[in-house]
């Protein structure tokens, strides 16, 4: 079945930091990747998405490329701030636009300042 | 995006009671309404799926008769863990989906302790 690995946190980096948060997927067919985040006391947020392989998502500073031959949707931020403080969620979607959510397990970010 | 509220955000309650956990679309109309839990260090885990005005299609492994389910208007779907355990103890999360729309928006979680 379809699964999502992520890499287990708590990940802490100081201001202006390059981040990297690897997500690897299992999946049949095309799944669509999505990267999610979490503030704290807050719903999970859509942070980008790609629905093919070879497609960029971007927002907030945050890329990810949807990479079909490693299975890969790795989370980049050039420069973090304070507040990019949060859990990330890894998630795949399969079976067409309405398909279920998999979700990887979180990756706790911390940046100091 | 659009806001899902949940109500309590935590509660804790003896075993052997029902709690009751609500989750409201504020500003769109959820036709999908999605109910997660959520382990410490686990991702998260769909338990059932409900449409309005429909039963509420449960994933295998979930039992349909401890965690009921209505989804009686298009803002609000209730979540109803019946004679609670230890066990049952969790962060429960649900999430909305606009119909037509293909991007879920996620309510900030009700966290449940079970004595």
């Amino acid at each position: 079945g379809n699964s999502v690995t992520q890499m287990e946190g708590p990940v802490t980096l100081s201001e202006e930091a390059f981040l990297t948060i690897n997500c690897t997927y299992t999946a049949t067919g095309y799944p669509s990747l999505f990267w999610y985040v979490q503030y704290p006391g807050e719903g999970l947020q859509l942070l980008l998405k790609a629905t093919k392989a070879d497609d960029k998502g971007s927002n907030k500073g945050f890329e990810a490329t949807y990479r079909k031959e490693t299975t890969s949707f790795h989370l980049e931020k050039g420069s973090v701030q304070v507040s990019d403080s949060a859990v990330y969620f890894c998630a795949l979607r399969g079976g067409g636009s309405q398909g279920n959510l998999i979700f990887g397990k979180g990756t706790k970010l911390s940046v100091k300042p | 995006g659009a806001v899902v509220s949940q109500h309590p955000s935590w509660v804790i309650c003896k075993s052997g009671t029902s709690v009751k956990i609500e989750c409201r679309s504020l500003d769109f109309q959820a036709t999908t309404m999605f109910w997660y839990r959520q382990f410490p260090k686990q991702s998260l885990m769909l338990m059932a799926t409900s449409n309005e005005g429909s039963k509420a299609t449960y994933e295998q492994g979930v039992e349909k008769d401890k965690f009921l389910i209505n989804h009686a208007s298009l803002t609000l779907s209730t979540l109803t863990v019946t004679s609670a355990h230890p066990e049952d103890s969790s962060f429960y999360i649900c999430s909305g989906l606009a119909g037509g729309a293909n991007e879920q928006f996620f309510g900030p979680g009700t966290r449940l302790t079970v004595l």
